[in-house]
């Protein structure tokens, strides 16, 4: 089985700019989250999708938007970029609730 | 919200010394799970522990999860060159997401 795709791996962007992320979950996997890692902050949640349909939102400010697709796949938003969203972004799918995350090989974004 | 704290942030051992990460949690968690991740990687799932109590070995690696279910550790015996990485424990408690601690990253001097 294929893992989770992420892409692109890399991205700089400006200051104001927007930004799409995209995320393939492994096949079969209904859930998609999303984390920020930096850092000082280690992994923090952004959001999860399940079945197209956003279940949990971290704390994160509405600049940060995502949405599921039927087939399970993912992209996440940010608008407005600042300095301080440069970070590693991860996606991770699973099967169910309580069941391990697979993450991807992250999105590394800089904002300069 | 639910919050789970990681000890220690750091830590620096000598090969063949022996190595733990202790993990917190502000309320009581339905289960709990470890990940690794190497520098420049991922994190990927090492284990899962369900039942309060539980004790999990994997080869050089003991997991253990507390009696309250609310706090959890990971012992690496005999750390390896190989074991060099970032450990977090992340925890499920009802139907919140895996929320993770801040992890901890070994150094081993070979």
């Amino acid at each position: 089985k294929a893992g989770v795709t992420q892409t692109p791996r890399y991205l700089i962007k400006t200051r104001g700019q927007q930004v799409t992320l995209s995320c393939s979950p492994i096949s079969g996997h209904r859930s998609v989250s999303w984390y920020q890692q930096t850092p000082g902050q280690g992994l923090q949640f952004l959001f999860e999708y399940f079945s197209e349909t956003q279940r949990n939102k971290g704390n994160f400010p509405g600049r940060f938007s995502g949405r599921q697709f039927s087939n399970s796949r993912s992209e996440m938003n940010v608008s407005t970029l600042e300095l301080g969203d440069s970070a590693l972004y991860l996606c991770a799918s699973r099967t169910g609730d309580n069941s391990p995350l697979h993450f991807g090989n992250g999105t590394r974004l800089t904002v300069t | 919200g639910q919050q789970v704290m990681q000890i220690p942030q750091y830590q620096h051992v000598q090969e063949g010394e022996d190595f733990t990460t202790y993990c917190n949690s502000s309320t009581t968690l339905s289960n709990i799970q470890w990940y690794k991740q190497r520098p420049g990687g991922h994190p990927v799932f090492l284990i899962q522990l369900v039942k309060s109590g539980e004790v999990k070995k994997q080869k050089r690696l003991t997991f253990q999860f507390g009696e309250a279910k609310k706090n959890s550790s990971l012992h690496i015996t005999a750390t390896q060159t190989t074991d060099v990485g970032t450990y977090f424990c992340a925890g499920v408690g009802g139907n919140t997401p895996l929320v993770f601690g801040k992890g901890t990253r070994l150094s081993v001097i070979a």
